[in-house]
């Protein structure tokens, strides 16, 4: 068990529909990334929070979004859904912005399809 | 850029077999962690072992081994006499280290090498 949180595990939805993925990093953790998984593309890196402020931006669709609360969980909002946004979205954490040679522990994902 | 490359889609070996999963690597940066990770049938992403690029020392951990080559820009995962539970998609990644106060770089994942073993 990494210690990270994700739910829900399983997602099922229609196109065109917005949905909220959750994740609630380890304890101490300042920092929660966003990562999607699909076939096609592999594991492609999403977007960073640290501390509340978003880092860093990868390759994130303007219909997503991500925020991350005072208590420092994270959530990744996806809207107007196509068949090709399923896959499978990972969160991580690790405990600061910049320390030397972190690994970031994953969570368990959640699968989305979309129908 | 960063990219990393793991050329073997998919290996099947028979119980107690070893077994070395590729990784080739691409950076700019002279300072960079190197990592593997294991993705079991469940789905989840296991962290197994992260390098850096000053320390090339092999290093062993039960079955498993790594063989870091600064020179190839190479990382390569051995399992030795392989088991069942093995069995999973492996994942080898990248992260360039920045400037301090440059915010902390993402992981580049490879695309995975699907091991299978076969009892």
């Amino acid at each position: 068990d990494s210690g990270v949180t994700q739910t829900p595990k399983h997602l099922i939805t229609a196109t065109g529909q917005r949905v909220t993925l959750r994740c609630s990093p380890r304890s101490g953790d300042l920092s929660v990334y966003w990562y999607q998984q699909s076939l096609d593309q592999g594991l492609q890196f999403l977007i960073h929070y640290y501390n509340g402020e978003e880092r860093a931006k990868g390759n994130i669709l303007e219909r997503f979004s991500a925020q991350q609360f005072p208590d420092l969980h994270s959530e990744l909002n996806l809207s107007s859904l196509e068949l090709g946004d399923s896959a499978l979205y990972f969160c991580a954490s690790s405990v600061g912005d910049n320390e030397v040679g972190t690994e970031a522990f994953f969570g368990q994902g959640t699968r989305l399809t979309v129908v | 850029a960063q990219k990393v490359t793991q050329a073997q889609t998919e290996i099947s070996v028979v119980e107690k077999e070893d077994v070395t999963l590729d990784c080739v690597y691409e950076t700019r940066d002279t300072t960079y962690y190197l990592f593997w990770y294991k993705q079991p049938p469940s789905g989840e992403l296991v962290f197994l072992i992260r390098r850096n690029s000053f320390d090339e020392q092999n290093e062993i951990s039960g079955r498993y081994s790594w063989n870091f080559q600064k020179s190839t820009s190479s990382f390569n995962f051995t399992i030795t006499a392989s088991q069942v539970v093995d069995s999973a998609v492996y994942f080898c990644a990248l992260r360039p280290l920045r400037a301090i106060n440059s915010g902390n770089t993402p992981l580049v994942f490879g695309k995975g090498t699907r091991l299978s073993v076969i009892a």
